[in-house]
This record gives C-alpha cells, sequence and structure tokens, in this order.
C-alpha cells in the first residue's frame, strides 16, 4: 500500500525544546518537502530535498534542519530557535521536482505549551 | 514575489448549483496548475492538474486555464454538502526552481 507517512499526528512541545518530526514515503519519489500551514493562511515552504544527501531551504528555513540520508525518508527538526512553531506540518513528495503533482502525507499538528 | 491569488470566500452555493473558484497568479511565465481540495484538519488532496489552455474535465470538477489573462478557475457541477473543503490552487513558476507556490485557498460551502 503506497503513501506517506507522517509521525506523530500530533506532538506538543515544551518551550526550548528541540522535537523530530517524521516523513517516509514508499512511491520511489526523488523529491520531497516541507510545508508548514498556520489558520487561514496557505502552504509556506520549509525545506525541499531533490535527492538523497542534498537539500534546499524555502521561504522559511530559520528555526528548522531537515536530513535526507534515505531516499524513503525526510525527518524535520523544529528548533528551539523556532519562535512559533505552533503550526500544522505537512510532508510532500513528488517523483521529479515540480514537474509532478505532490503528494501530501496526513500531516503534524504541533503545539508548543 | 510570484504571487498566488484567491478570494478566501467563504463561498456559499445550494447543493446541486455550479460552484466557481477562481485563481490569479502574477509569473506570466507559469507552466504548470493544480487544485487541490482540503478538509478541515485534513491534508491536502488533488484534484486536478492542468498544463494547457482551455478546459479540462474530470467527472463533476472541470479546470479552466487561461494564461493571457493569468487566471485559473475551477467547476464544481451539482455541488454536494461532502464538496464543501478549501481549495487551494498551486502554481508552478517559471525559473526553473519548479517549487510549486500556493495561493491561500477558497472555503467552499455547499447548503443543503
Amino acid at each position: 500500500d503506497g503513501g506517506i507517512t507522517q509521525s506523530p499526528k500530533y506532538l506538543f512541545r515544551k518551550e526550548g525544546q528541540n522535537v523530530t518530526l517524521s516523513c517516509e514515503q514508499n512511491l520511489n519519489h526523488d523529491a520531497m518537502y516541507w510545508y508548514r500551514q498556520d489558520p487561514g493562511q496557505g502552504l509556506r515552504l520549509i525545506y525541499y530535498s531533490q535527492i538523497v544527501n542534498d537539500f534546499q531551504k524555502g521561504d522559511i528555513a530559520e528555526g528548522y534542519s531537515v536530513s535526507r540520508e534515505k531516499k524513503e525518508s525526510f525527518p524535520l527538526t523544529v528548533t528551539s530557535a523556532q519562535k512559533n512553531p505552533t503550526a500544522f506540518y505537512l510532508c510532500a513528495s513528488g517523483s521529479r521536482l515540480g514537474t509532478d503533482t505532490q503528494y501530501f502525507g496526513p500531516g503534524t499538528r504541533l503545539t508548543v505549551l | 514575489q510570484k504571487e498566488v491569488e484567491q478570494n478566501s470566500g467563504p463561498l456559499s452555493v445550494p447543493e446541486g448549483a455550479i460552484a466557481s473558484l477562481n485563481c490569479t497568479y502574477s509569473d506570466r511565465g507559469s507552466q504548470s496548475f493544480f487544485w487541490y481540495r482540503q478538509y478541515s484538519g485534513k491534508s491536502p488532496e488533488l484534484i486536478m492538474f492542468i498544463y494547457s489552455n482551455g478546459d479540462k474535465e474530470d467527472g463533476r470538477f472541470t479546470a479552466q486555464l487561461n494564461k493571457a489573462s493569468q487566471y485559473v478557475s475551477l467547476l464544481i457541477r451539482d455541488s454536494q454538502p461532502s464538496d464543501s473543503a478549501t481549495y487551494l490552487c498551486a502554481v508552478i513558476p517559471s525559473g526553473g526552481s519548479y517549487i510549486p507556490t500556493f495561493g491561500r485557498g477558497t472555503s467552499l460551502i455547499v447548503h443543503p
């Protein structure tokens, strides 16, 4: 059963903590993306990756970090430097960067306590 | 900054009517256009993509692209309450980055 999985579904973070959001895909897609969505807002790109061991900053990368050690996995770390991390985080993948559609995971809702 | 604009709505239509959702974009060289549906609390799911001027139909959905006027529309025929959601327009701009720019979405409410 192919698709994109994200975990956890809900995540609570205390001030000053780093947390890591998981994203895994078994679609054999080269490109993977992380977006942030705030209420009433569109999707804002945090980071993206075209191939293993390579990734690029998006529009709002400050306070976030990623890795791409495997084709299937693209975890996102929300660091303590991110001052307003409460949001809905979406991971997506695509078979060719930009020339094909993006498929989204179910999302992780992060709340700072 | 390459922009994608959508009316936030809500757009309210009666069941069985045609819902018309519009999206304008600033980059004249944009090549690929996508419509996603997002239910409250859920992730976006692809409805349609369109690359060429004109209409593209898929069931009750029709995407319309007019590159000269820089707009793309989504028509939903025979609207159902289950169509109530936010519809996101995404555009891949020119310039070679191939990263889509998303609009903020239009909230659609189909009332019985």
